[in-house]
């Protein structure tokens, strides 16, 4: 089973700044990972998929990159509703599916 | 618009046994393969398991084996899970999700329910 690990667990701050989360998968899995958005109370909400492609309707603001083991989830400038927590997702080598343990973006 | 339902959810005593339902609308159920995702209180989410289109496949997480089963009526616009011998730690909201690609799966999910919560306590 894959494991992804998540860093930095919490990162604080201010609407505006950039963030930049990432993701590391305990073997290669190629492009194949997805990052999720999840606010208190709702279910997650696709973000990006195959490592860089947008799903449909997410601005702009969100990119991801990376391949192999290493990706990276960037925030260009954070805004108010984007305090969230994050997950990645490999497709990589499933079943099972794994996701990272998240990284809460909280306001500074 | 695409819309899952889930409902079914509920306190059930370990050993017992709980059916959950997602109702499914807004898009051609049977050409897309599905999944329950779960996340116990304040946790980080767990793939339980994932259907394909025709429901001829099936996987399950290790930890659900052998006591959940996963099931679709295409007719009905549905999927469920029969949930056995249930466990604490099987406490958890369940979500039921769409993979992103219609006919060839992608195990990348682009809609979800709003989630049931399962709470197993004596």
């Amino acid at each position: 089973e894959i494991v992804l690990t998540q860093s930095p667990a919490t990162l604080s701050l201010s609407p505006g700044e950039r963030a930049t989360l990432s993701c590391r998968a305990s073997q290669s899995i190629s492009s194949y990972l997805a990052w999720y958005q999840q606010k208190p109370g709702q279910a997650p909400r696709l973000l990006i998929y195959d490592a860089s492609n947008r799903a449909a309707g997410i601005p702009a603001r969100f990119s991801g990159s990376g391949s192999g083991t290493d990706f990276t989830l960037t925030i260009s400038s954070l805004e108010p509703e984007d305090f969230a927590v994050y997950y990645c997702q490999q497709r990589g080598n499933w079943p099972p599916v794994t996701f990272g343990q998240g990284t809460k973006v909280e306001i500074k | 618009q695409v819309q899952l339902v889930e409902s079914g959810g509920g306190l059930v005593k370990p050993g017992g046994s709980l059916r959950l339902s997602c109702a499914a609308s807004g898009f051609t159920f049977n050409d897309y393969y599905m999944t329950w995702i779960r996340q116990a209180p304040g946790k980080g989410l767990e793939w339980v398991s994932y259907i394909s289109s025709s429901g001829g496949t099936i996987y399950y997480a290790d930890s659900v084996k052998g006591r959940f089963t996963i099931s679709r009526d295409n007719v009905k616009n549905s999927l469920s899970l029969q949930m056995n011998n249930l466990r604490a730690e099987d406490t958890a909201v369940y979500y039921c999700a769409r993979d992103r690609n219609e006919i060839v799966p992608t195990s990348t999910f682009d809609y979800w329910g709003q989630g049931t919560l399962v709470t197993v306590s004596s």
